[in-house]
C-alpha cells in the first residue's frame, strides 16, 4: 500500500519567515495530494490540494509543488502569522480511493 | 446542512465491551471513511465505503467492523474493546469528481478510552 512520510515533524518560524513541509509517497500511481491544517482540539480541514496533472499550485499565502518523478510534494507558506500555527499534514491518494496521511507537522509561528 | 455528524463525542469503555460509534452526512457523499488519530502516528484509515452496500478495509481494520446501508450513515463498531483502541476517531465524507476522490470533510471527532 502507499507509504506517506513527512518532515519536519516540528517547525518554528518567525511571524513573517516563510515554512515549508515535505512530504514523500511510495505508491506511482497515486494522483490526488491534499494538504490538511488542524488546530488544536478541532476537526482537519482542506487548505490546499493537487492532481499528478499540475505541478504547482497557488492560494494566496499557500502553495503546493508536485515532482511526480521524485515521487514528493511541499508545501510552502509565505508571510507566516500567529493563527497558521496548528499541525499539517498532507496525504496522498491513487486509484484505490485510499488516502493514505503523513504523521503530521506541528508548526509554530512566534511573534 | 450540519455536515458529518458524530456520536458520540466522548466515551469510556471498560476491556472487552462492544459500542458503536455513529457517523452521518447529509451532503450526499458516496464515499464515508474512518479514521483514528493517535499522538505522532497522523491519521491512519481504518475502513472505508464508496457507496452503499460496498466497504473496504483500509490500513488498520482489525477489531473494528463496519456497514453502510445507507447513504447517509455509517457506523464503526469496536467487536471488543482493547486499550489499544484508545483514540480519537474521526469520520469523514467525500465526493468524486468523476473516478477521483475529492476534499474529506471531517466530523468532530469522538474521543475513545479504554480502561
Amino acid at each position: 500500500g502507499e507509504n506517506v512520510e513527512q518532515h519536519p515533524s516540528t517547525l518554528s518560524v518567525q511571524e513573517g519567515d516563510s515554512a515549508v513541509i515535505k512530504c514523500t509517497y511510495s505508491d506511482s500511481a497515486s494522483n490526488y495530494f491534499p494538504w490538511y491544517k488542524q488546530e488544536l482540539g478541532k476537526r482537519p480541514q482542506l487548505i490546499i490540494d493537487i492532481r499528478s496533472n499540475v505541478g504547482e499550485k497557488k492560494d494566496q499565502r499557500i502553495a503546493v509543488t508536485l515532482n511526480k518523478t521524485a515521487k514528493h510534494f511541499s508545501l510552502h507558506i509565505t508571510e507566516t502569522q500567529p493563527e497558521d500555527s496548528a499541525v499539517y499534514f498532507c496525504a496522498a491518494a491513487g486509484g484505490g480511493n485510499k488516502l493514505t496521511f503523513g504523521t503530521g507537522t506541528q508548526l509554530k509561528v512566534e511573534l | 446542512n450540519a455536515g458529518v455528524t458524530q456520536t458520540p463525542k466522548f466515551q469510556v469503555l471498560k476491556t472487552g465491551q462492544s459500542m458503536t460509534l455513529q457517523c452521518a452526512q447529509d451532503m450526499n457523499h458516496e464515499y464515508m471513511s474512518w479514521y483514528r488519530q493517535d499522538p505522532g502516528m497522523g491519521l491512519r484509515l481504518i475502513h472505508y465505503s464508496v457507496g452503499a452496500g460496498i466497504t473496504d478495509q483500509g490500513e488498520v481494520p482489525n477489531g473494528y467492523n463496519v456497514s453502510r446501508s445507507t447513504t447517509e450513515d455509517f457506523p464503526l463498531r469496536l467487536l471488543s474493546a482493547a486499550p489499544s483502541q484508545t483514540s480519537v476517531y474521526f469520520c469523514a465524507s467525500s465526493y468524486f469528481l468523476g473516478a477521483a476522490l475529492g476534499e474529506l470533510f471531517f466530523g468532530e471527532g469522538s474521543r475513545l478510552t479504554v480502561l
